[in-house]
């Protein structure tokens, strides 16, 4: 059974940083791409970003595209997501998701039940 | 530019059916989605891979009162029979050069 398990979120200042991470079991992590996803309060999906099973390519959304940096470590089966300069519209539920390809090509096919990142002074 | 419309709403009886559309953006309407819904205070879960000709695959563990359908540019979830657990957002998703998008999202309301 799949199963993803973000980690990580807590209260941050404006301006501050903050390291996510999704622990991936129950498939052959390193074949496929990940996602991160996030959901602002009472809003809905919006995907934040991509990378391909090597880590050789990764892709943005605009809003957080600088400031985000997504990577992976496939010996510990491991997503992250390191945010600086964050802001308030930061804020909201962020959901590791994986992909059913290596690359940025399908939907996504498991979700993890997410970690909450609030950004507040 | 990649855009998934759906409508805020609907509801449906207990035990009616009830279908949901997604629609995408002119240029793109050949794009496969797929769909995944929401509980409340739950993460999403992938339902199903809708292609442009209708054809259509369900995740693991959807029930067959699930099914999927393509016309044009829209794409259907249709779900029969209709469960208070069916109560939840719908969310529709498509990829292409690189980015993923959502549509914004169908609260679907157990009558």
């Amino acid at each position: 059974e799949v199963q993803l398990v973000e980690s990580g979120g807590i209260v941050v200042q404006p301006g501050g940083s903050l390291r996510l991470s999704c622990a991936a079991s129950g498939f052959t992590f390193h074949n496929y791409a990940m996602n991160w996803v996030r959901q602002g309060p009472g809003k809905g999906l919006e995907w934040v970003s991509l990378i391909s099973w090597d880590g050789a390519f990764s892709y943005y959304a605009d809003s957080v595209k600088g400031r985000f940096t997504i990577s992976r470590d496939n010996s510990k089966n491991s997503l992250y997501l390191q945010m600086s300069s964050l802001r308030d519209d930061d804020t909201g539920f962020y959901y590791c998701a994986k992909g059913v390809s290596s690359g940025p090509i399908g939907h996504f096919d498991s979700w993890g039940q997410g970690t909450l990142v609030t950004v507040s002074s | 530019q990649l855009v998934l419309t759906q409508s805020p709403s609907a509801s449906a009886s207990l035990g009616a059916s009830v279908k949901l559309t997604c629609t995408l953006s002119s240029e793109h309407s050949t794009n496969a989605i797929a769909w995944h819904h929401q509980q409340p205070e739950k993460g999403p879960r992938f339902l199903m891979k809708i292609n442009s000709d209708g054809s259509h695959f369900r995740g693991d563990g959807i029930p067959d009162r699930f099914s999927g359908s393509s016309s044009g540019a829209e794409r259907y979830l249709t779900i029969s029979s209709v469960q208070s657990e069916d109560e939840a957002d719908y969310y529709c998703q498509t990829w292409g050069s690189g980015i993923d998008v959502f549509g914004g999202g169908t609260k679907l309301t157990v009558l």
